[in-house]
């Protein structure tokens, strides 16, 4: 079975520059996930989508960041303008919906902002 | 809100040694599952235990093994006879409630 994928692996950009990542969940996993993982921390969800509807985005910043699932399969998140602590790994996440079903993710984007 | 505390930031041991990991909890919830995932430097996190607070058995596996202890919050984790692939970031997390709530991690380093 294919795990969750990610692209691109890895950006830099310019502040004030804007950048998207894009995710492509387990097939069948109806719950998706974004996280922001800064240097020597945990992951921090960012937002979490049930199909294509958003379940939980309270700690999006919804100034710069946007995130959308249109077809409740792949998902997009978009950064605009990049601030330099935007700096981070962005992870993506799946699980099958219902009850409390282990989370897998990808690879991630290492995101660098110059 | 949900907390998880893993105190140890990095632990360096030489190969072959026993090494724990600790992981401390604060929930709300009376039922929860607690994870533990490993990430590897190439980024990726990969799954390694999901636990239900019913079951308080411990869990082994292979050289892997942990001690869930309701009446501490804790639920630590074991690599017994370590190797230096088992170098990573390891991470602890609770559903929050249904995104997780992960701790800072611990560094574990492995020294041939």
């Amino acid at each position: 079975e294919a795990g969750v994928a990610q692209s691109p692996r890895y950006k830099i950009i310019e502040k004030r520059q804007s950048v998207a990542f894009w995710c492509n969940p387990i097939s069948g996993h109806a719950t998706l996930y974004w996280y922001q993982q800064i240097l020597g921390q945990g992951p921090k969800l960012l937002i979490q989508f049930q199909n294509n509807g958003v379940v939980d985005d309270s700690q999006l910043p919804k100034d710069r960041f946007s995130a959308e699932r249109l077809k409740g399969v792949d998902s997009t998140l978009k950064i605009q303008p990049a601030k330099l602590e935007d700096s981070a790994v962005y992870l993506c996440a799946s699980r099958i919906a219902g009850g409390r079903s282990t989370q897998y993710f990808g690879p991630g984007t290492r995101l660098t902002v110059l | 809100a949900q907390k998880v505390t893993q105190a140890q930031t990095e632990i360096s041991v030489v190969e072959k040694e026993d090494v724990t990991l600790d992981c401390v909890y604060e929930t709300r919830d009376t039922t929860y599952y607690l994870f533990w995932y490993k990430q590897p430097p190439s980024g990726e996190l990969v799954f390694l235990i999901r636990r239900n607070s019913f079951d308080e058995q411990n869990e082994i596996s292979g050289r892997y093994s942990w001690n869930f202890q309701k009446s501490t919050s804790s639920f630590n984790f074991t690599i017994t006879a370590s190797q230096v692939v088992d170098s990573a970031v390891y991470f602890c997390a609770l559903p929050d409630p249904d995104g997780l709530t992960f701790g800072k991690g611990t560094h574990l380093i492995i020294q041939p």
